[in-house]
């Protein structure tokens, strides 16, 4: 049973654009979230995190929206770079005990020059 | 960043042997991960450990083991490789009390023939 799924294996935008990675979990427990990014033949590097006492964290060109109610988190980059090309993975955890991250699938993002 | 190195980077063994993957780091962090990596399954958590002598299980751990005699290093143990362990397997550890994201090691690529 998946409990953090990324439904979109692979995204294209044409460099320039916005682009929206989208994430859905099903366990009410979980109230902290992460967003990596992951180059072929690298760990995953962290990317930006929310809480789920918040319902935006923004940094730079990214931003992580979170709606609760929906169990739903997506990861907006604006404007794209070809750089951003990336397999992108959500995580989520209780912020207590262990901090076991659970990770979803992955969506490959490829950015279009 | 944490100093964390995996090794071997590759290693491909024959099923039924075991085999010792290994993870160092050198920030004195409490909390050490190992994840397996499938294409279609995103990071799954295999074991984790929350300190010397003390570990516990993921969601994947049938099949293998851990041992965490240092602070320093985390040792992750097929005890009879088997195809479907061939896999990349990634370290993580959680940085510094207060903050919730992990840093990951490079990967190890085991495979299993």
């Amino acid at each position: 049973d998946q409990q953090v799924k990324q439904n979109s294996p692979s995204l294209s935008v044409q460099e320039g654009r916005i682009s929206i990675l989208n994430c859905d979990y099903t366990n009410s427990m979980f109230d902290y979230f992460l967003w990596y990014k992951k180059y072929p033949a690298e760990g995953p590097t962290f990317l930006i995190s929310i809480s789920s006492i918040k319902d935006k964290n923004e940094d730079g060109r990214f931003t992580v929206f979170l709606n609760k109610s929906a169990k739903h988190l997506s990861l907006h980059i604006v404007p794209s770079q070809p750089g951003d090309s990336a397999v992108y993975f959500c995580a989520a955890s209780p912020t207590s005990g262990t901090y076991k991250y659970i990770f979803g699938t992955g969506t490959r993002l490829k950015v279009l020059a | 960043d944490a100093g964390i190195t995996q090794s071997p980077r590759h290693k491909v063994t024959e099923t039924g042997t075991p085999v010792t993957l290994r993870c160092h780091q050198t920030e004195n962090h409490r909390y050490m991960y190992w994840y397996r990596q499938d294409p279609g399954h995103g990071l799954r958590l295999i074991h984790y450990s929350y300190g010397v002598k003390d570990t516990d299980k993921g969601e994947v751990s049938d099949g293998y083991s851990v041992s965490r005699s240092k602070t320093e290093d985390f040792l992750l143990t097929l005890e009879s490789a088997t195809s479907s362990q061939t896999s990349v397997y990634f370290c993580a550890i959680r940085d510094q009390e207060g903050s919730y994201g992990y840093t990951f090691g490079s990967g190890t690529r085991l495979t299993v023939v």
